[in-house]
């Protein structure tokens, strides 16, 4: 079956500008999670949704961050103002449930450069 | 607080050798476990997880995993390493209690070697 999608794949911005970055979870997966991965780096966690709704927003970095998700399906990630230091790629994944105990399943991310 | 440590940055093993990526860990309660592999410019695949029962737990592409809840680890092996094996490994935690956020390891990358 289908993964989840991610777009764009790469997105080439300057400084100053707003991005829009798009998840397509895994149809029936009620969990969705934005994760940043800048190079050569681990995973920094930045908003959990669980449906609708979004319990724990407390990894996004500024107030320059937002995302929201609609219809239990697709998620946007807002940043405006894009900094250099936003450069990152941008991964998101699905899960069946709230549960702890399910893996997460991963899109390829999108590859933000801020110029 | 929960947290994962992933001692090595890298790891390099001869192809056709036994290979073993380490993982330890901290929660306050009782953990779930993952273990993920990333190919370069590829989101996280799944390839096995730890919740209960045998310490042993067996994934995909021939992995393993073995929890050690005395040592808080959960080293990620494999008998026979394949020069396609290499990539970016990940070990993450999840507290079982109430909902937590999944903490992910600094990743090890492995390089088979021909």
């Amino acid at each position: 079956g289908a993964g989840v999608s991610q777009s764009p794949s790469n997105k080439v911005t300057e400084k100053g500008k707003d991005v829009e970055l798009r998840c397509d979870p895994i149809s029936g997966h009620t969990a969705l999670y934005w994760y940043r991965q800048r190079l050569g780096q681990g995973l920094e966690f930045l908003i959990y949704f669980q449906g609708n709704s979004a319990p724990d927003k407390s990894g996004l970095p500024s107030d320059r961050f937002s995302a929201e998700r609609t219809g239990e399906s697709v998620s946007t990630l807002t940043i405006q103002r894009t900094q250099q230091e936003d450069s990152a790629v941008y991964l998101c994944a699905s899960s069946l449930g709230a549960g702890n105990n399910q893996p997460q399943h991963f899109g390829d991310g999108t590859r933000l450069s801020i110029l | 607080a929960q947290s994962v440590a992933q001692p090595e940055d890298q790891v390099n093993v001869a192809e056709g050798n036994p290979l073993t990526v380490k993982c330890t860990y901290s929660v306050s309660g009782n953990p779930y476990l993952f273990w993920y592999v990333q190919y370069p410019n590829r989101g996280l695949q799944f390839l096995l997880k730890y919740i209960t029962g045998d310490n042993l737990v067996k994934g995909s592409y021939g992995f393993e995993a073995e929890f050690n809840k005395s040592q808080t680890s959960f080293h990620l092996k494999k008998p026979s390493a394949l020069v396609s094996d290499s990539a970016l490994y990940f070990c993450a935690v999840r507290d079982t209690g109430g909902y937590q956020k999944v903490t992910f390891g600094t990743g090890t990358k492995l390089q088979v070697i021909p």
